[in-house]
């Protein structure tokens, strides 16, 4: 089945530094790749959507000077989190999809957990 | 824009009896739906989705879910509640089939 992984899954940093976040498909090119934010016993909100070899679509709202997406090959999608404060600190989640028949497939990593102290 | 409504924030069962989430969605198109589990500290596993092809919607885990356009409802249900069931529900919607519109999700506790 079609794997994604994100690296790491937990990860503490003091305030004022950056982190970057990895998501990669591990047995499939991903047409596209989505990350989400996930705040503690809530939902999934959408940050930002990355195309390979294209600059990411941010969503209204989230600042795209401060999460950084890059999208480096069909496999591979990063998240830094630039001079991170202790409100970022929440539940990354990446996404990738793929073609499946007439419509698309989209699949999850495990998540980052990030705590900025 | 889309959006979907999960109504009840926290569902508690016993073990062996029906599961039943509730999903109400709103969008201009016909849209596509899903359900994800989510198990604490993991990313999101598909249950099911619908697509337009059949109103009754069989998916992973024994669970099944019921396209009412009459309703905008897209109810997930289980007949028979198992410990392992225990996790994170959350309905979505999409236009595109790929970019999601969450719900706020559906904690489900299974008592022994």
């Amino acid at each position: 089945g079609a794997v994604v992984s994100q690296h790491p899954s937990w990860v503490i940093c003091k305030s004022g530094t950056s982190v970057k976040i990895e998501c990669r498909s591990l047995d499939f090119q991903a047409t596209t790749m989505f990350w989400y934010r996930q705040f503690p016993k809530q939902s999934l909100m959408l940050m930002a959507t990355s195309n390979e070899g294209s600059k990411a679509t941010y969503e209204q709202g989230v600042e795209k000077d401060k999460f950084l997406i890059n999208h480096a090959s069909l496999t591979l999608s990063t998240l830094t989190v630039t001079s991170a404060h202790p409100e970022d600190s929440s539940f990354y989640i990446c996404s990738a999809t793929r073609l499946a028949g007439v419509g698309y497939e989209q699949y999850f990593g495990p998540g980052t957990r990030l705590t900025v102290t | 824009a889309q959006s979907v409504t999960q109504l009840g924030s926290h569902v508690s069962v016993s073990e062996g009896a029906l599961v039943l989430l509730r999903c109400n969605y709103s969008s201009s198109v016909p849209p596509y739906l899903f359900w994800y589990v989510q198990y604490p500290n993991q990313g999101l596993q598909l249950l099911l989705k619908y697509t337009s092809a059949a109103t009754l919607v069989k998916g992973i885990n024994g669970f099944e879910a019921e396209f009412k356009k009459s309703e905008t409802s897209f109810h997930l249900t289980k007949p028979s509640a198992h410990m392992s069931d225990a996790a994170e529900y959350f309905c979505a919607v999409s236009l595109n089939d790929y970019k999601l519109s969450f719900g706020a999700g559906t904690t489900v506790t299974v008592r022994a």
